[in-house]
């Protein structure tokens, strides 16, 4: 069925270095892939996206590359800030605007 | 943030009691979501609607019902049906139709907690 697999659930770097949250999806005909950030208390906020004829995309220090073929997809984040930790979802579309969340991945920026 | 409301943003029910949960948004969007947050289950969907007057179920519907009367709003009835209803329930839109670009909005969320 349809589902997005998320790893790992929870994530440690320390300030200044790089971290890489990557998902997997069920369904090949899924064409869009956001990710969202929720900080604590708030609401999920759409942080980069990705369609389906994109092999990557670059939005400052936050990436997303998308392997169709392995239907895997991941975010990556340059020079951690203490402001980028907060929980992050992946999610990909399905038909009928349907979107299935992964489970989320806790990010701790260590000082 | 704006766009998409919910209410009240803190609810407290008695067991055997059904409640209605409040989600309006003012993006025009077609597409009206409800999802369930609890700690380590990530957002998993209860219902949504594409277009006024239809709605479909999403993986954990039961104990869950919704109506789509008007293209504005899409509230949530948690009955009491629902075996384990304390939870984060954040309601979200998006342009729909199955448009190829198609960025969820979410409302800031509701917490009901049964007593």
């Amino acid at each position: 069925g349809e589902n997005v697999e998320q790893h790992p659930s929870t994530l440690s770097v320390q300030e200044g270095d790089s971290a890489v949250i990557k998902c997997t999806y069920s369904d090949s005909a899924s064409n869009y892939f956001p990710w969202y950030k929720q900080e604590l208390g708030k609401r999920p906020q759409l942080i980069i996206d990705i369609r389906s004829n994109v092999g990557e995309k670059k939005d400052q220090r936050i990436a997303v590359t998308l392997n169709k073929t392995a239907k895997h997809f991941s975010l990556h984040i340059t020079e951690t800030q203490p402001e980028d930790s907060a929980v992050y979802f992946c999610a990909a579309s399905y038909r009928d605007d349907k979107i299935i969340f992964g489970k989320g991945t806790r990010l701790h920026i260590l000082p | 943030d704006g766009g998409i409301t919910q209410s009240p943003k803190y609810l407290f029910r008695k067991e055997g009691q059904n409640v209605t949960l409040s989600c309006e948004q003012n993006l025009n969007h077609d597409a009206m979501y409800w999802y369930r947050q609890d700690p380590g289950q990530g957002l998993r969907l209860i219902y949504y609607s594409q277009i006024v007057n239809d709605f479909q179920k999403g993986d954990i519907a039961e104990g869950y019902s919704v109506s789509r009367e008007k293209k504005e709003s899409f509230p949530l009835t948690v009955t009491s049906a629902q075996k384990n209803p304390t939870a984060f329930y954040l309601c979200a839109s998006s342009r729909g139709r199955e448009r190829s670009y198609n960025e969820q909005f979410f409302g800031p969320g509701t917490r009901l907690t049964v007593l």
